[in-house]
Protein backbone atom coordinates (compact mmCIF):
# COMPACT_ATOMS: atom_id res chain seq x y z
CA UNK A 1 0.00 0.00 0.00
CA UNK A 2 1.07 3.22 -0.84
CA UNK A 3 1.84 5.43 2.24
CA UNK A 4 0.50 8.82 3.20
CA UNK A 5 1.65 11.51 0.73
CA UNK A 6 1.67 15.21 1.36
CA UNK A 7 1.34 18.17 -1.31
CA UNK A 8 3.48 19.85 -1.48
CA UNK A 9 6.69 19.25 0.54
CA UNK A 10 7.93 22.71 0.90
CA UNK A 11 6.37 26.27 0.56
CA UNK A 12 7.39 29.77 0.65
CA UNK A 13 4.29 32.40 1.20
CA UNK A 14 4.78 36.08 2.62
CA UNK A 15 2.39 37.53 5.32
CA UNK A 16 -1.39 37.88 4.41
CA UNK A 17 -1.34 35.07 1.98
CA UNK A 18 -3.32 32.41 1.76
CA UNK A 19 -2.27 28.70 1.36
CA UNK A 20 -3.90 25.19 0.78
CA UNK A 21 -2.02 21.91 1.77
CA UNK A 22 -3.36 18.27 0.70
CA UNK A 23 -2.99 15.34 1.75
CA UNK A 24 -3.66 11.82 0.17
CA UNK A 25 -4.44 9.19 2.99
CA UNK A 26 -3.70 5.39 2.62
CA UNK A 27 -5.76 3.66 0.83
CA UNK A 28 -9.23 2.62 3.00
CA UNK A 29 -8.55 4.99 5.82
CA UNK A 30 -11.01 7.29 6.40
CA UNK A 31 -9.74 9.60 8.92
CA UNK A 32 -7.39 12.07 8.32
CA UNK A 33 -5.94 14.22 11.61
CA UNK A 34 -3.65 17.39 10.75
CA UNK A 35 -0.62 18.70 12.86
CA UNK A 36 1.52 21.74 12.81
CA UNK A 37 4.62 21.18 14.49
CA UNK A 38 7.29 23.78 15.35
CA UNK A 39 10.44 24.07 17.92
CA UNK A 40 8.66 26.11 20.17
CA UNK A 41 5.52 24.65 20.53
CA UNK A 42 6.15 20.88 19.62
CA UNK A 43 3.50 19.14 17.84
CA UNK A 44 0.22 20.31 18.29
CA UNK A 45 -3.07 18.94 17.14
CA UNK A 46 -5.20 21.26 14.37
CA UNK A 47 -8.04 19.20 13.22
CA UNK A 48 -9.51 15.57 12.35
CA UNK A 49 -12.15 14.72 9.27
CA UNK A 50 -13.77 11.67 8.96
CA UNK A 51 -15.98 10.89 6.35
CA UNK A 52 -15.96 14.05 4.94
CA UNK A 53 -17.03 15.99 8.30
CA UNK A 54 -14.88 17.70 11.15
CA UNK A 55 -14.89 14.87 13.94
CA UNK A 56 -12.75 16.76 16.45
CA UNK A 57 -10.78 20.73 16.34
CA UNK A 58 -7.61 21.57 18.14
CA UNK A 59 -7.33 25.05 19.54
CA UNK A 60 -6.10 27.06 16.58
CA UNK A 61 -7.51 30.38 15.18
CA UNK A 62 -10.40 30.58 12.66
CA UNK A 63 -7.77 31.62 9.90
CA UNK A 64 -7.04 27.55 9.88
CA UNK A 65 -9.66 25.86 8.34
CA UNK A 66 -9.88 22.10 6.19
CA UNK A 67 -12.00 19.84 4.46
CA UNK A 68 -12.13 16.34 3.12
CA UNK A 69 -13.41 14.88 0.12
CA UNK A 70 -15.35 11.96 -0.39
CA UNK A 71 -12.30 10.08 -1.73
CA UNK A 72 -10.98 10.93 1.68
CA UNK A 73 -8.44 13.24 0.46
CA UNK A 74 -7.71 16.29 2.65
CA UNK A 75 -6.89 19.95 2.72
CA UNK A 76 -6.04 22.64 4.97
CA UNK A 77 -5.93 25.99 4.41
CA UNK A 78 -4.38 29.28 6.42
CA UNK A 79 -5.94 32.26 5.38
CA UNK A 80 -3.70 35.70 6.44
CA UNK A 81 -0.74 34.21 7.61
CA UNK A 82 1.70 35.35 9.42
CA UNK A 83 5.19 34.60 10.21
CA UNK A 84 4.17 32.19 13.44
CA UNK A 85 2.67 30.51 10.93
CA UNK A 86 5.98 29.03 9.68
CA UNK A 87 6.03 25.30 10.54
CA UNK A 88 6.02 21.78 9.19
CA UNK A 89 2.66 20.61 8.70
CA UNK A 90 1.90 16.67 9.27
CA UNK A 91 -1.05 14.84 8.19
CA UNK A 92 -1.47 11.65 9.12
CA UNK A 93 -4.47 9.12 8.54
CA UNK A 94 -6.21 6.14 10.34
CA UNK A 95 -8.90 3.56 9.97
CA UNK A 96 -10.67 5.39 11.80
CA UNK A 97 -13.93 4.47 13.03
CA UNK A 98 -13.33 5.47 16.78
CA UNK A 99 -11.98 2.77 17.79
CA UNK A 100 -8.57 2.90 20.20
CA UNK A 101 -5.14 2.04 19.41
CA UNK A 102 -6.06 2.94 15.65
CA UNK A 103 -3.09 4.03 15.02
CA UNK A 104 -1.75 7.09 12.82
CA UNK A 105 0.33 6.56 10.04
CA UNK A 106 2.47 9.85 8.73
CA UNK A 107 3.18 11.79 5.69
CA UNK A 108 6.08 13.86 5.44
CA UNK A 109 4.64 16.57 5.83
CA UNK A 110 4.76 20.08 3.88
CA UNK A 111 7.75 22.75 5.12
CA UNK A 112 5.47 26.16 4.96
CA UNK A 113 7.58 29.33 5.39
CA UNK A 114 6.29 32.74 5.89
CA UNK A 115 8.50 35.61 5.01
CA UNK B 1 -6.91 16.46 30.98
CA UNK B 2 -4.31 14.66 28.95
CA UNK B 3 -0.30 15.69 29.48
CA UNK B 4 2.61 13.89 28.35
CA UNK B 5 6.26 14.89 29.21
CA UNK B 6 9.69 13.43 28.07
CA UNK B 7 13.14 14.85 28.87
CA UNK B 8 14.35 16.81 25.68
CA UNK B 9 17.77 15.32 24.89
CA UNK B 10 19.38 12.10 25.27
CA UNK B 11 23.25 10.89 24.54
CA UNK B 12 24.54 7.39 24.07
CA UNK B 13 27.44 5.82 22.20
CA UNK B 14 26.95 3.24 19.72
CA UNK B 15 26.48 -0.13 20.85
CA UNK B 16 25.14 0.61 24.14
CA UNK B 17 21.34 0.56 25.41
CA UNK B 18 19.41 3.75 25.28
CA UNK B 19 16.15 4.45 27.15
CA UNK B 20 14.09 7.04 26.69
CA UNK B 21 11.54 7.77 29.60
CA UNK B 22 7.69 9.37 29.01
CA UNK B 23 5.28 10.08 32.09
CA UNK B 24 1.47 11.08 31.49
CA UNK B 25 -1.29 11.80 33.76
CA UNK B 26 -4.33 10.78 32.53
CA UNK B 27 -5.06 7.11 34.81
CA UNK B 28 -7.71 6.05 32.09
CA UNK B 29 -7.18 3.41 30.60
CA UNK B 30 -5.12 4.50 27.09
CA UNK B 31 -3.30 3.54 24.46
CA UNK B 32 0.28 4.68 24.43
CA UNK B 33 2.48 5.15 21.69
CA UNK B 34 6.38 5.40 20.42
CA UNK B 35 6.79 7.27 17.29
CA UNK B 36 10.30 8.02 15.69
CA UNK B 37 11.05 11.17 13.48
CA UNK B 38 14.03 11.38 11.49
CA UNK B 39 15.41 14.90 9.96
CA UNK B 40 12.67 16.04 7.19
CA UNK B 41 10.29 13.31 7.66
CA UNK B 42 7.23 12.43 8.99
CA UNK B 43 6.55 10.26 12.51
CA UNK B 44 6.87 6.63 12.08
CA UNK B 45 5.00 4.53 14.28
CA UNK B 46 7.59 2.11 16.28
CA UNK B 47 5.30 0.52 18.65
CA UNK B 48 2.52 0.83 21.42
CA UNK B 49 1.17 -0.51 24.39
CA UNK B 50 -2.40 -0.82 25.62
CA UNK B 51 -2.46 0.10 29.65
CA UNK B 52 -3.01 -3.56 30.62
CA UNK B 53 0.05 -4.86 29.41
CA UNK B 54 3.28 -4.14 31.65
CA UNK B 55 5.89 -5.05 28.76
CA UNK B 56 6.00 -5.26 25.12
CA UNK B 57 9.19 -6.54 23.18
CA UNK B 58 9.85 -6.38 19.39
CA UNK B 59 12.80 -7.17 18.24
CA UNK B 60 15.66 -4.06 19.57
CA UNK B 61 12.47 -2.42 21.06
CA UNK B 62 11.31 -3.19 24.19
CA UNK B 63 8.30 -0.68 25.82
CA UNK B 64 7.85 -1.17 29.37
CA UNK B 65 4.79 0.74 31.15
CA UNK B 66 4.51 1.36 34.96
CA UNK B 67 0.42 2.08 35.32
CA UNK B 68 1.12 3.03 38.91
CA UNK B 69 3.94 5.36 38.33
CA UNK B 70 2.10 6.10 34.64
CA UNK B 71 5.53 6.38 33.40
CA UNK B 72 6.44 4.23 30.07
CA UNK B 73 9.85 3.78 28.39
CA UNK B 74 11.07 2.77 25.11
CA UNK B 75 14.33 0.90 25.21
CA UNK B 76 16.58 0.48 21.97
CA UNK B 77 19.29 -1.82 22.67
CA UNK B 78 22.41 -2.10 21.03
CA UNK B 79 21.59 1.52 19.60
CA UNK B 80 23.27 2.68 16.07
CA UNK B 81 23.90 5.51 14.36
CA UNK B 82 20.97 4.84 12.50
CA UNK B 83 18.38 5.08 15.56
CA UNK B 84 19.67 9.18 16.17
CA UNK B 85 16.25 10.80 15.76
CA UNK B 86 13.22 12.60 17.65
CA UNK B 87 11.46 9.99 19.36
CA UNK B 88 7.25 11.34 20.83
CA UNK B 89 5.54 8.97 23.04
CA UNK B 90 1.24 9.66 22.69
CA UNK B 91 -0.87 8.38 24.26
CA UNK B 92 -5.15 8.15 23.51
CA UNK B 93 -8.02 7.66 25.50
CA UNK B 94 -10.69 5.17 24.52
CA UNK B 95 -14.31 6.80 24.71
CA UNK B 96 -12.21 10.35 24.31
CA UNK B 97 -11.44 11.54 20.83
CA UNK B 98 -8.85 8.72 20.44
CA UNK B 99 -6.36 11.89 19.12
CA UNK B 100 -3.23 10.79 20.53
CA UNK B 101 -1.77 13.40 23.03
CA UNK B 102 1.74 13.66 21.93
CA UNK B 103 4.71 14.91 24.38
CA UNK B 104 7.53 17.59 22.94
CA UNK B 105 9.66 14.88 22.22
CA UNK B 106 12.78 13.17 22.82
CA UNK B 107 16.39 13.69 20.73
CA UNK B 108 18.48 10.98 20.47
CA UNK B 109 22.05 10.86 19.55
CA UNK B 110 24.00 8.67 18.92
CA UNK B 111 27.96 8.71 19.17
CA UNK B 112 30.86 6.27 17.79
Amino acid sequence: KAGVTQTPRYLIKTRGQQVTLSCSPISGHRSVSWYQQTPGQGLQFLFEYFSETQRNKGNFPGRFSGRQFSNSRSEMNVSTLELGDSALYLCASSPGGGRAGNEQFFGPGTRLTVL
Amino acid sequence: GEDVEQSLFLSVREGDSSVINCTYTDSSSTYLYWYKQEPGAGLQLLTYIFSNMDMKQDQRLTVLLNKKDKHLSLRIADTQTGDSAIYFCAESIPGGSYIPTFGRGTSLIVHP
